[in-house]
């Protein structure tokens, strides 16, 4: 099993322009998150989904957007990119709520 | 209420030392108590995890421990090698929960050096 994979792996994008971060699970997991990382921080929650067609916002959701049109995809859409948005990305997912959470290998995203 | 306090931020032992991590939660409703370890350009991944029914859990040389009344829990790690070193992160959560009360809360991470 390829477990949760995201895409791509590095990006570069200028202030003011928009990116889709993919991210696919073939674990048939119901709960599906997006984290970012920063140096020193941590990971902090930036929307969740607990089933296709149903997401929340989690600790710093602003300038994201997310969809869950299946169970396997969460993509996380950047609007209007910031410098604060640089940053690791990461995609995880679990079969239900907290217990053992699989994450992707990242996203490696600045902003310019 | 919801933090999860993590310390210390890095820490460099020898070989063979015992590298030990503390957590501190606040939400006396967390049942669940997990660790992650996160090796460079890689994502975090799910080592040891243990719910307050027990004050210590064991697996190969990794413990927690875990005290419910001064609500911290610990990562010890025996014999401490080189390929241990990477980032550990405590997280907690009410794992019976969906939706936002299930979610796990992070710790901001320490970050381990083993010395040959």
């Amino acid at each position: 099993n390829a477990g949760v994979t995201q895409t791509p792996k590095f990006r570069i994008l200028k202030i003011g322009q928009s990116m889709t971060l993919q991210c696919t699970q073939d674990m048939n997991h119901n709960y599906m998150y997006w984290y970012r990382q920063d140096p020193g921080m941590g990971l902090k929650l930036i929307y969740y989904s607990v089933g296709a067609g149903i997401t929340d916002k989690g600790e710093v959701p602003n300038g994201y957007n997310v969809s869950r049109s299946t169970t396997e995809d969460f993509p996380l859409r950047l609007e209007l990119a910031a410098p604060s948005q640089t940053s690791v990305y990461f995609c995880a997912s679990s079969y239900q709520g907290s217990y053992g959470y699989t994450f992707g290998s990242g996203t490696r995203l600045t902003v310019v | 209420q919801q933090q999860v306090k993590q310390s210390p931020q890095s820490l460099i032992v020898q070989k063979g030392g015992i590298p030990i991590i503390n957590c501190a939660y606040e939400n006396t409703a967390f049942d669940y108590f997990p660790w992650y370890q996160q090796f460079p350009g890689k994502g975090p991944a799910l080592l040891i995890a243990i719910r307050p029914d027990v004050s210590e859990k064991k697996e190969g040389r990794f413990t927690i421990s875990f005290n419910k009344s001064a609500k911290q829990f610990s990562l010890h790690i025996m014999d401490s090698q080189p390929g241990d070193s990477a980032t550990y992160f405590c997280a907690a959560s009410r794992e019976d929960y969906g939706g936002s009360q299930g979610n796990l809360i992070f710790g901001k991470g320490t970050k381990l050096s083993v010395k040959p």
